[in-house]
């Protein structure tokens, strides 16, 4: 059975940096591009960030690139999303999930629980 | 920014209505269209991938159609537990984008 589970989130002061981790199990970790989608309280699903397999191509989305940095562990199956000068912005439950690919479409079936970053003073 | 347009914003039906819910991309994105439900306090889940495909073990009053920048999800015969959120979501280029979704009650 495929499982993520998130954690690192909490309560973090403006400007302050937070660690999210997901850990993965029952697929093949390596082999699946990650990505990292959040939700602000009561608002929709924004796309945060990608990887690849191997960690060796990463994308953002434009408003984030430079204070997150997505990375991950193969070895410990487990995805990470670094984030740095964090602002009131960006509280939000935060969820990762493997890419599916089945004959060119690209779709998240598996979704972790999520784990909500709050950024206030 | 591929924008995703969802409408309506938010809908009321009847129990065995049939509900559609529309999305629009400001850039033909093929048929790289996925459809997901939210219930409250839960993560997504995946019911339409490729515009039409209806994902495995999903019921088949949950449809989907359209192509290029036009599309459709369809539930056929609304039912209790249909209702949540529905969010549209294109992956036709980065950054993968979502509706800001509709949300369904129970009239």
């Amino acid at each position: 059975e495929v499982q993520l589970v998130e954690s690192g989130g909490g309560l973090i002061q403006p400007g302050g940096s937070l660690r999210l981790s997901c850990a993965a199990s029952g697929f093949t970790f390596s082999t699946y591009w990650m990505h990292w989608v959040r939700q602000a309280p009561g608002k929709g699903l924004v796309w945060v960030s990608r990887i690849n397999g191997n960690g060796a191509i990463t994308n953002y989305a434009d408003s984030l690139k430079g204070r997150f940095t997505i990375s991950r562990d193969n070895a410990k199956n487990t995805l990470y999303l670094q984030m740095n000068s964090l602002r009131a912005e960006d509280t939000a439950v935060y969820y990762c999930a493997p890419q599916a690919d089945n004959s060119g479409y690209n779709y998240f079936t598996t979704w972790g629980q999520g784990t909500l970053v709050t950024v206030s003073s | 920014d591929i924008q995703m347009t969802q409408s309506p914003s938010s809908l009321s039906a009847s129990v065995g209505d049939r509900v559609t819910i529309t999305c629009q991309a400001s850039q033909d994105i093929s048929n790289f269209l996925n459809w997901y439900q939210q219930k409250p306090g839960k993560a997504p889940k995946l019911l339409i991938y490729g515009a039409s495909n209806l994902e495995t073990g999903v019921p088949s009053r949950f449809s989907g159609s359209g192509s290029g920048t036009d599309f459709t999800f369809t539930i056929s015969s609304l039912q209790p537990e249909d209702i949540a959120t529905y969010y549209c979501q294109q992956y036709g280029s980065l950054p993968i984008t979502f509706g800001q979704g509709t949300r369904l009650e129970i009239k």
